[in-house]
């Protein structure tokens, strides 16, 4: 939703290269996550981090890696153990507090050559 | 682990029809329940919520979801849909400590005008 911004929407890769997704939200919310919607599979949690400095791997890490320095910023790295040829990920932040509503980026597409 | 089950991978209706899509969890305790849908080229936005009180939630453009505690379902409703629902929809769980979100796997609508 608003105030989350991911870039670059589309981006290619080629066969052991690293490359970042850029997470950017001006929300001022604690939580930022990172989810991989394949089809048939839904959204599956990659990494997550409640607070600065820290965070967690989800059900899908392998092959990715994260860091939070700030709390704006939560930038995700595919790294060329990542095997999935085709990535459409997601990054997510939470509201604190009530429900804990999670609002979404508009996703990054990403392809290896 | 939660898990969250929906019924139909793809629902094809006409206009005016009425809609249900079927959602299941498996988590026991307290839960958050959420639809979320994504059109066609944009990014998820949250559809409706519940996490207490009356069990009847209503969302926006005319959806509603049903939290049946003892079935452990929130069925997502709409009376009559229109050519612009056409989307993918997401029923979502949150619970436990570290907030875990699970999605299912979506169900794709086709309204045909």
């Amino acid at each position: 939703d608003g105030g989350i911004t991911q870039s670059p929407k589309y981006l290619f890769r080629k066969e052991g290269q690293n490359v970042t997704l850029s997470c950017e939200q001006n929300l001022n919310h604690d939580a930022m996550y990172w989810y991989r919607q394949d089809p048939g599979q839904g959204l599956r949690l990659i990494y997550y981090s409640q607070i600065v400095n820290d965070f967690q791997k989800g059900d899908i890490a392998e092959g990715y890696s994260v860091s939070r320095e700030k709390k704006e910023s939560f930038p995700l790295t595919v790294t060329s153990a990542q095997k999935n040829p085709t990535a459409f990920t997601l990054c997510a932040t939470r509201e604190r507090g009530g429900t804990d509503t999670q609002f979404f980026g508009e996703g990054s597409r990403l392809t290896v050559l | 682990a939660q898990s969250v089950s929906q019924h139909n991978h793809h629902v094809i209706l006409s206009e005016a029809a009425s809609l249900e899509l079927g959602c299941n969890y498996s988590y026991g305790g307290t839960v958050n329940l959420f639809w979320y849908v994504q059109y066609p080229g944009q990014h998820l936005q949250l559809l409706l919520k519940y996490f207490s009180g009356d069990p009847l939630v209503k969302g926006i453009k005319g959806f509603e979801a049903e939290f049946i505690k003892s079935k452990f379902s929130f069925n997502l409703r709409k009376p009559s849909v229109q050519w612009s629902d056409t989307a993918e929809y997401f029923c979502a769980v949150n619970a436990g400590r570290n907030n875990d979100m699970r999605f299912g796997a979506g169900t794709r609508l086709t309204v045909k005008p």
